[in-house]
């Protein structure tokens, strides 16, 4: 079945500590994205990549970093330099057709203290 | 510019109709509507983009008013499984999938 992954669903650090989330999709689609959900405040773009080996900023990217080697793979680092790092993390890939209706991965949930 | 969602929340019986509005202060190039369910990804249900052309469920309809840059989601014969937040999301054109998503209606169906 093809889809997007990530993983954990749960994740627990420590203030101060580097923390990746992992995001994988097999739909091929060559536009990966990341959000951010807090309680009451809907979903915001934190970076996005259209194509393998680029990727751009998008409105609260202040303390994150991206990669993207791979078409599949789009890890998300948060790093000790968000201020405040605990949320809901959604992954999102789309083709780059006109209608490009975005597909969403399960989420994880990161909880820092 | 976040777009703005109305109403904030609203509570249907089985049966009833729903319309949610979503309104940029930008002109729009395509807007997106989602349903997210607590704490599971967003389904997608509907582009609708400048020009007219439309793509999404049958069962679910929407308008787009490009000189308002206004959006209405229509949900007819609302039915349980219609519960959930609902998110639109506004592209102001030139930058394919940046979408700006607007902080959602909450849509509550009783029996």
């Amino acid at each position: 079945d093809g889809g997007i992954t990530q993983s954990p669903k749960y994740l627990f650090r420590k203030e101060g500590q580097n923390v990746t989330l992992s995001c994988e999709q097999n739909l091929n689609h060559d536009a990966m994205y990341w959000y951010r959900q807090d309680p009451g405040q809907g979903l915001r773009l934190i970076y996005y990549s259209q194509i393998v080996n680029d990727f751009q900023k998008g409105d609260i990217a202040e303390g994150y970093s991206v990669s993207r080697e791979k078409k599949e793979s789009f890890p998300l680092t948060v790093t000790s330099a968000q201020k405040n790092p605990t949320a809901f993390y959604l992954c999102a890939s789309s083709t780059n057709t006109q209608t490009y209706e975005q597909y969403f991965g399960p989420g994880t949930r990161l909880t820092v203290t | 510019q976040q777009p703005v969602q109305s109403p904030q929340a609203v509570i249907l019986r089985e049966g009833e109709d729903a319309v949610i509005n979503c309104s940029s202060s930008k002109a729009l190039y395509s807007v997106h509507w989602y349903r997210q369910k607590h704490g599971e990804a967003p389904i997608f249900l509907m582009i609708l983009l400048k020009g007219g052309e439309q793509k999404g469920h049958d069962k679910i309809s929407a308008s787009f008013n490009e000189k308002k840059q206004q959006s209405s989601l229509y949900l007819t014969a609302s039915q349980l499984s219609y519960s959930g937040t609902y998110f639109c999301g506004t592209e102001a054109g030139g930058s394919q999938g940046n979408l700006i998503f607007g902080k959602g209606t909450k849509l509550s169906v009783k029996p």
